[in-house]
């Protein structure tokens, strides 16, 4: 199975800042990784498709990059909204994801 | 409004079975594919089982491969997993999700249902 690890586990910012979430795979996977946040008490909302490309209804401070082996989730300006988990998944090869990144305020 | 909501979860002793609903609304249910998606404290989110758009096509995780059956009633606009001797290691929240074919990412997800499997 294809592993994804995020980094880092846990990243504490201030609201404003701007902040990048790593997912590594652990194989070349082209661009078929998927980013997901993750609300307490709420449903997991997916954020970014193929790497890059936008979803419908999410703010457009939310952006993602990379291929091969290495991606990334910015956000831009975090708001106090946005604290919370995100995870990566791949559709390269079976379905997978990582372990998650928390995003709690400093 | 996207609306899945799922049922049927609690507490059962390891061999016994269980049933998981998932009620959908808001959204052509025959023109997905849907699946269960699963979360552990200690494991983070695993991906369970997947069934084709009329549940003639259906995948899972080795795991659970030959306990677990995934099924839909369009008509219903239900998705349910079957649940078989179920093990301590199933212990986690259920999530319902949804994705179209070929494409594999997961458009929208349910609150989840907890399943916790303990003498």
């Amino acid at each position: 199975d294809i592993v994804l690890t995020q980094s880092p586990a846990t990243l504490s910012v201030t609201p404003g800042e701007s902040v990048s979430l790593s997912c590594r795979a652990s194989q070349g996977i082209s661009t078929s990784i998927h980013w997901y946040q993750q609300k307490s008490n709420e449903s997991i909302r997916l954020l970014i498709k193929f790497a890059s490309q936008s979803i419908s209804g999410i703010p457009s401070r939310f952006s993602g990059s990379g291929s091969g082996t290495d991606f990334t989730l910015s956000i831009n300006r975090v708001e106090s909204e946005d604290f919370s988990v995100y995870y990566c998944q791949q559709s390269y090869s079976l379905l997978t994801f990582g372990s998650g990144t928390k995003l709690e305020i400093k | 409004e996207v609306q899945l909501v799922e049922s049927g979860g609690g507490l059962v002793q390891p061999g016994r079975s269980l049933k998981l609903s998932c009620a959908a609304s808001g959204f052509t249910f025959s023109d997905y594919y849907m699946a269960w998606v699963r979360q552990a404290p200690t494991r983070g989110l695993e991906w369970v089982a997947s069934i084709s758009y009329d549940g003639g096509s259906t995948h899972y995780r080795d795991s659970v491969k030959g306990r677990f059956t995934i099924s839909r009633d369009n008509a219903e606009r239900s998705l349910y997993l079957q649940m078989d001797s179920l093990r301590s290691e199933d212990t986690a929240t259920y999530y319902c999700t949804c994705f179209n074919y070929g494409t594999d990412y997961f458009d929208y997800w349910g609150q989840g249902v907890m399943v916790t499997v303990s003498s």
